[in-house]
Formats: C-alpha cells, sequence, structure tokens
C-alpha cells in the first residue's frame, strides 16, 4: 500500500463525542499536516508535525487535539464539537519541514458531519 | 500578507477544447507554487510542482507556467477531455515561514462538456 490513507472516510458525532481521526503514510516522508476544507472556503491549515514533533499550530481551538506518535501516523482527537467544525478533514505528508522544494501528497479526507 | 487568488471560480468548455485556468498570488517571495486537482469528496491530487528557480513544468496534457514578478501561475489543459472535470486548485510556498504555511486559493470548478 502506498501513498497517504485516512480513516474513517465519514464520520457522523454528536456534540458531546469523542472521536479520533487517523492518517496514515507510506511514503517515507517526515512531515505532517492537518487541513480543514469547509465549502466554498480555501483550505486552512491546522496543524503541522516534523519529525514527530508539532512545529505549527494555526490558532485552532482546543476541541481539536493532534498526536503524532511516529513519523508514519497522525491522529487528530476531537471532542465537544460545533456543528460548524463539519468539514471534510484532510491529512497531508512532505519529505521535509518546511517543504521548500517537495510537494504535499494528500490523503482522500474524512467528511466530518457533527449533528 | 501573501493571497492566493484563482479567477474564474467555475469554467466550463467543450471536449476538446484547450484551456488555461489563472492562479495569482500577491508576494513573488514563495519557495515554489503547486497545482492540484480535487474530485468530489476526495483529497488533493498534485498536477505539477514548479519551483521558484523555474518558469514552466509539463506534465502529459498539461503545462504550468510561473512568473514570480507579475505574481502569476497558469495551468495549460491541452484536448481537454470528460475526465478532465474537476475542482483544480493552486497553492503557494511563501518564504520566511516558521513552518510550512501552503496558502491555497478557493480553485477554479472545471467541467468538461461531451
Amino acid at each position: 500500500e502506498t501513498g497517504v490513507t485516512q480513516t474513517p472516510r465519514h464520520l457522523v458525532m454528536g456534540m458531546t463525542n469523542k472521536k479520533s481521526l487517523k492518517c496514515e503514510q507510506h511514503l517515507g516522508h517526515n512531515a505532517m499536516y492537518w487541513y480543514k476544507q469547509s465549502a466554498k472556503k480555501p483550505l486552512e491549515l491546522m496543524f503541522v508535525y516534523s519529525l514527530e514533533e508539532r512545529v505549527e499550530n494555526n490558532s485552532v481551538p482546543s476541541r481539536f487535539s493532534p498526536e503524532c506518535p511516529n513519523s508514519s501516523h497522525l491522529f487528530l482527537h476531537l471532542h465537544t464539537l460545533q456543528p460548524e467544525d463539519s468539514a471534510l478533514y484532510l491529512c497531508a505528508s512532505s519529505q521535509e519541514s518546511p517543504p521548500q522544494g517537495s510537494p504535499l501528497h494528500f490523503g482522500n479526507g474524512t467528511r466530518l458531519t457533527v449533528t | 500578507k501573501q493571497e492566493v487568488t484563482q479567477i474564474p471560480a467555475a469554467l466550463s468548455v467543450p471536449e476538446g477544447e484547450n484551456l488555461v485556468l489563472n492562479c495569482s498570488f500577491t508576494d513573488s517571495a514563495i519557495y515554489n507554487l503547486q497545482w492540484f486537482r480535487q474530485d468530489p469528496g476526495k483529497g488533493l491530487t498534485s498536477l505539477l510542482l514548479i519551483q521558484s528557480s523555474q518558469r514552466e513544468q509539463t506534465s502529459g496534457r498539461l503545462n504550468a507556467s510561473l512568473d514570480k514578478s507579475s505574481g502569476r501561475s497558469t495551468l495549460y489543459i491541452a484536448a481537454s477531455q470528460p475526465g478532465d472535470s474537476a475542482t483544480y486548485l493552486c497553492a503557494v510556498n511563501p518564504k520566511g515561514s516558521s513552518a510550512s504555511k501552503i496558502i491555497f486559493g478557493s480553485g477554479t470548478r472545471l467541467s468538461i462538456r461531451p
């Protein structure tokens, strides 16, 4: 298996639930990212990890909690979300951070609906 | 502050036509610019990456150009096919960031009519 894999593909959760999104990359990259894509808005960078260390946190609410246990895996833990958090959450990886010269590779995303 | 704009937001052309998608950015201090394709409900697929020292990149029927001084990039699609229908996004990697802060445009939704 190659590329960037995200699970689950779809997730519906209530505002009081706790859930986690998972991302796995099989490209040997050393940087991983979480992006949020809402309807009719540009992609928003949420978190960046380089060599398992968080190097960027783009003013994301604390109800989103990232975890990077190793360079191949990235999680996004969710709790007490709001309906406006419904969006497509995309994971990406690259060979270095900041990726001055290397392209981003994206997973297919998790479509999250908060009810 | 770097801003990326893609105009038009949507474009519909008949099959077989050549077409150009536009991307503009406000600050020429970038490491590179990348074009992506996104199908409905899917992630982004990288099409072409142009380093700041390059002027164009080609892959099959796709050709991307970069003019840093004017803050513009174009994606040229030759002999368009219905399978080219998707949203095309450009993204710039600005210099001076403490970490990766790739900035995306809002995309152009392309529809190729059979």
